[in-house]
């Protein structure tokens, strides 16, 4: 089945140790994005990729980077964690960019931990 | 800017009750709308959708229309089961397309 993977599911790291989280898709979409979501809160966009285009969203610290090496490759690095990143991370993707009636396909997320 | 307003949980119900879900949207344009489902520990599953005024999204028996004059998408059941227990997220996609605006999720536990 087409789908949007994440890997690991759960991920502990210490403060201020670099941590990359990891999502690839099957679906050959154009378009990547990555959501913070803190717990009992909407998710968050932290910025996305069309193609090799990347877009941040405004208010995304700067400690968080993202690369998309391919079509179906996209990591999140986070340079230095702080307590506060501890959150579920989820990948998104959608066939184009700008179309409304796109439909946007998560994958089941990754849940980081910082001690 | 775009937005969606959500009713707020947690909501309780028993098995087999009717539900219903509040979601307003405020958007400019055409939107599309979405209800996205988070089970515990798990990423959002699309739920349903609707791209055009008076459409009606439906699966798994969820049913939500797209109503323009009340601009709400409003997600109902009419026999909830236990296993329905999860998050309902209400999210918005503008013409613009580049970002889902969603809402802050209700919270539904079903009870035997």
């Amino acid at each position: 089945d087409a789908m949007v993977i994440q890997n690991p599911r759960y991920q502990v790291t210490q403060f201020g140790k670099p941590v990359t989280l990891s999502c690839s898709q099957t679906l050959n979409h154009n378009v990547m994005y990555w959501y913070q979501q803190k717990s009992s809160q909407a998710p968050k966009l932290l910025f996305h990729y069309y193609d090799k285009d990347f877009n941040n969203e405004a208010d995304t610290p700067d400690n968080f980077q993202s690369r998309r090496p391919n079509t179906s490759f996209c990591f999140l690095d986070i340079r230095s964690p702080g307590l506060g990143d501890a959150a579920m991370y989820l990948c998104a993707t959608s066939k184009r960019l700008a179309t409304s009636t796109d439909t946007q396909y998560f994958g089941p997320g990754t849940r980081l931990t910082v001690l | 800017g775009d937005s969606v307003t959500q009713m707020e949980g947690p909501v309780t119900l028993s098995e087999e009750a009717f539900l219903t879900i509040n979601c307003t949207y405020t958007a400019t344009g055409y939107p599309s709308l979405f209800w996205y489902v988070q089970y515990p520990g798990e990423g959002l599953q699309l739920l349903l959708k609707a791209t055009k005024a008076d459409d009606k999204g439906s699966n798994k028996g969820f049913e939500a229309t797209y109503r323009k004059e009340t601009t709400s998408f409003h997600l109902e059941k009419g026999s909830v089961q236990v296993s329905d227990s999860a998050v309902y997220f209400c999210a918005l996609r503008g013409d613009t397309g580049n970002q889902f605006y969603f809402g802050t999720g209700t919270s539904l536990t079903v009870i035997p």
